[in-house]
């Protein structure tokens, strides 16, 4: 069965305090893997799409990387509007329109 | 464009009513997409369309949902005879398949309270 498992659940940083977020993912077939970010009652915002292992993509201070198992979002120095759930995606192969995701994680950014 | 729009932002209703819900794509996009999620949970798959065809569905949608999209435009999700676990954000989000690009856009949402 296609899975993707995020970890950290929570995440609390200080301002400024680099850090990792984790994405792995077990599927059959990988047609991309999806960043978003989600705020308290809105819909997801896209980040990034990632293709194959080796693939980088920086936004800010936001930089996601792709192996053959897990992804990684990097933020560096985060400040307090970087608080939010971030949600990794995978499109599998075999499926048009699903995007399987993962629970997410909570990022809390404090001053 | 201001994106995908949803409408209502919230619904609550009582078990056993029917409640419809809209979604507003962006203009170009042609792949218009349903999801619904519950708290702490990442968004789950329910259907997409592709134009005005309904080109997959998701084991999680019972008979009791209904989909539309007439004219490939903007579409509409219905619930028939609601239930408590009904009750979730329902996202809509829409993309313009070109070249491997699958960036999905999504809504705001609709948040259905069935009680």
């Amino acid at each position: 069965e296609d899975q993707v498992t995020q970890s950290p659940e929570a995440l609390r940083l200080q301002e400024g305090e680099s850090s990792s977020l984790n994405c792995s993912y077990t599927v059959s077939g990988l047609r991309g893997l999806f960043w978003y970010r989600q705020d308290p009652g809105k819909g997801p915002e896209f980040l990034f799409t990632l293709y194959s292992a080796g693939e980088e993509k920086e936004k800010e201070r936001l930089k996601a990387t792709l192996t053959k198992k897990e992804s990684f979002l990097h933020i560096t120095a985060p400040k307090p509007e970087d608080s939010a759930t971030y949600l990794c995606a995978v499109r599998v192969g075999g499926s048009q329109g699903n995007l399987i995701f993962g629970k997410g994680t909570k990022l809390s950014v404090k001053p | 464009d201001t994106g995908v729009s949803q409408d209502p932002r919230h619904k609550i209703t009582k078990r056993g009513q029917n409640v419809t819900f809209r979604c507003d794509p962006i203009s170009e996009h042609n792949r218009l997409y349903w999801y619904r999620q519950t708290l702490g949970q990442g968004p789950e798959f329910l259907t997409y369309f592709q134009n005005e065809a309904q080109l997959e569905k998701s084991r999680l949608l019972s008979d009791r949902f209904s989909a539309e999209r007439p004219k490939g435009s903007f579409s509409t999700l219905e619930i028939q005879r609601t239930e408590q676990g009904d009750s979730a954000m329902y996202l809509c989000a829409s993309s313009l398949v070109t070249a491997g690009n699958y960036g999905y856009t999504f809504g705001s949402g609709t948040r259905l309270t069935v009680v």
